[in-house]
């Protein structure tokens, strides 16, 4: 298997625009969780999902973030409209089973400007 | 709610030298535990996990973490460090029942002098 696989790797847009982060999740593994890094605030729980459903959500930041997890093998999360303070990387990881490590992807680095 | 504390932000160690990162964490049953490294630009990666048994847990790299209940602890060590040890470390623990997400401690960034 290829991992979890995210993309863009980087993304630089401009305020106010949508911007969609995407993520493939290992085949088989029933959890996905969105993760948002920075320096001030590390590593933060946006929200994650179980067999496609989402779970828990408490971590989104406001409105203008939202998750879908269509089918087991992809997830997006949409920031409409971005701002500049959503610059970070944002991380997918997925595992199969409530008590397994979680696989973690690349990272998506979004710069808003 | 679950929670984690990695007291420290920075280290510095010099090559060969034996490293213990520190993580507490907060949670009202038996947690799972984890331990993850993040070299520049990359994601995590998983070093060891405790969820049972043995407290003393071997992990990849050369590296080992002991769970200690009574001080609510799981550290990470390694008797001799390597340059390419570098890298941020992640303590995580994980809900073994409801929710069961997990929890990330903010990090200690390890630097290793030549």
């Amino acid at each position: 298997d290829a991992g979890v696989i995210q993309s863009p790797r980087h993304e630089v847009t401009e305020m106010g625009q949508e911007v969609t982060l995407r993520c493939k999740p290992i085949s088989g593994h029933d959890y996905l969780f969105w993760y948002r890094q920075t320096m001030m605030r590390g590593l933060e729980l946006l929200i994650y999902f179980n067999n496609n459903v989402p779970i828990d959500d408490s971590g989104m930041p406001e409105d203008r973030f939202s998750a879908k997890m269509p089918n087991a093998s992809f997830s997006t999360l949409k920031i409409q409209p971005s701002e500049p303070r959503d610059s970070a990387v944002y991380f997918c990881a997925s595992r199969g089973g409530a008590f397994a490590e979680a696989f973690f992807g690349q990272g998506t680095r979004l710069t808003v400007v | 709610a679950q929670s984690v504390t990695q007291p420290d932000i920075h280290i510095t160690v010099s090559e060969g030298a034996s490293l213990e990162l520190r993580c507490n964490y907060s949670y009202g049953a038996t947690p799972y535990l984890f331990w993850y490294v993040q070299s520049p630009g990359q994601g995590l990666q998983l070093l060891l996990k405790y969820f049972s048994g043995d407290t003393l847990v071997q992990g990849i790299k050369g590296f080992e973490a002991e769970f200690k209940r009574s001080q609510s602890s799981f550290n990470l060590r390694k008797p001799s460090v390597h340059w390419s040890d570098a890298a941020e470390y992640f303590c995580a623990v994980g809900e073994a029942s409801g929710t069961y997400k997990y929890i990330f401690g903010t990090g200690t960034r390890l630097k290793v002098l030549a």
